[in-house]
């Protein structure tokens, strides 16, 4: 079964560091994708980043970053140069892409808040 | 281009009434996805279409859910009768075929009294 496993319910980070979120993922599927949501208070949900599990490389938009660490089944998001504005839910989601091309699955969540 | 669109973004209602949620997916994305967010179990799948016919629809929670997508423009989310446990935010989600990002809705935020 798939699992997206959050282990910080909540983050602070002084505004201009850089922030780390941690994500960790189960499933026995050799082909899947890995995924980075934001969640303002307004309640939309925000597409920030994407990882195939065959990509070599890390993904990379902006000032998101997504280290991929495939045999440690961890996909950590980085934030470099917090701003006031990245104040929101993060959330990490993957899919497999071996059987059903549907459904993500979504992580609990982690609360960062910057601090000016 | 416009990006996945909800109505209403707020519904209160009384218990035992008929709720529809609507979702105009981006043009040309022949997947959609509904999903229902709580507190107390996430962000959670409840069904999903291809090319607007339904393909899983195992986490819709009982008989009084109900989706339907009757063309590629649009879709439905129907409770009836609705209950208080039903409260949530529930998104709908889009993803053309050859991609692999859902790109989500507003949300409705959904408050059964």
């Amino acid at each position: 079964a798939q699992k997206i496993t959050q282990t910080q319910p909540g983050m602070f980070v002084q505004e201009k560091e850089a922030v780390t979120l941690d994500c960790t993922y189960d499933t026995s599927d050799q082909s899947y994708g890995l995924f980075w949501y934001k969640q303002p208070s307004s309640g939309e949900m925000i597409f920030l980043i994407y990882q195939g599990s065959y990509d070599e490389q890390n993904a990379t938009e902006g000032r998101y970053s997504l280290n991929f660490q495939k045999a440690r089944k961890s996909a950590n998001l980085v934030i470099s140069a917090s701003q006031l504005g990245d104040s929101a839910m993060y959330f990490c989601a993957m899919t497999n892409y071996g059987g059903s091309q549907g459904n993500l699955i979504f992580g609990k969540g982690t609360k960062l808040s910057v601090k000016p | 281009d416009a990006g996945v669109i909800q109505s209403p973004r707020h519904e209160v209602t009384e218990m035992g009434q008929e709720v529809t949620l609507r979702c105009k997916p981006i043009s040309g994305h022949d997947y959609l996805f509904w999903y229902r967010q709580t507190m107390m179990r996430g962000l959670e799948l409840l069904i999903y279409f291809n090319n607007n016919v339904p393909i899983d629809d195992s986490g819709m929670p009982e008989d009084r859910f109900s989706a339907k997508m009757p063309n590629a423009s649009f879709s439905t989310l129907k409770i009836q009768p609705s209950e208080p446990r039903d409260s949530a935010v529930y998104f709908c989600a889009s993803r053309h075929g050859q991609g692999n990002i859902q790109y989500f809705g507003a949300g409705t935020r959904l408050s059964v009294l």
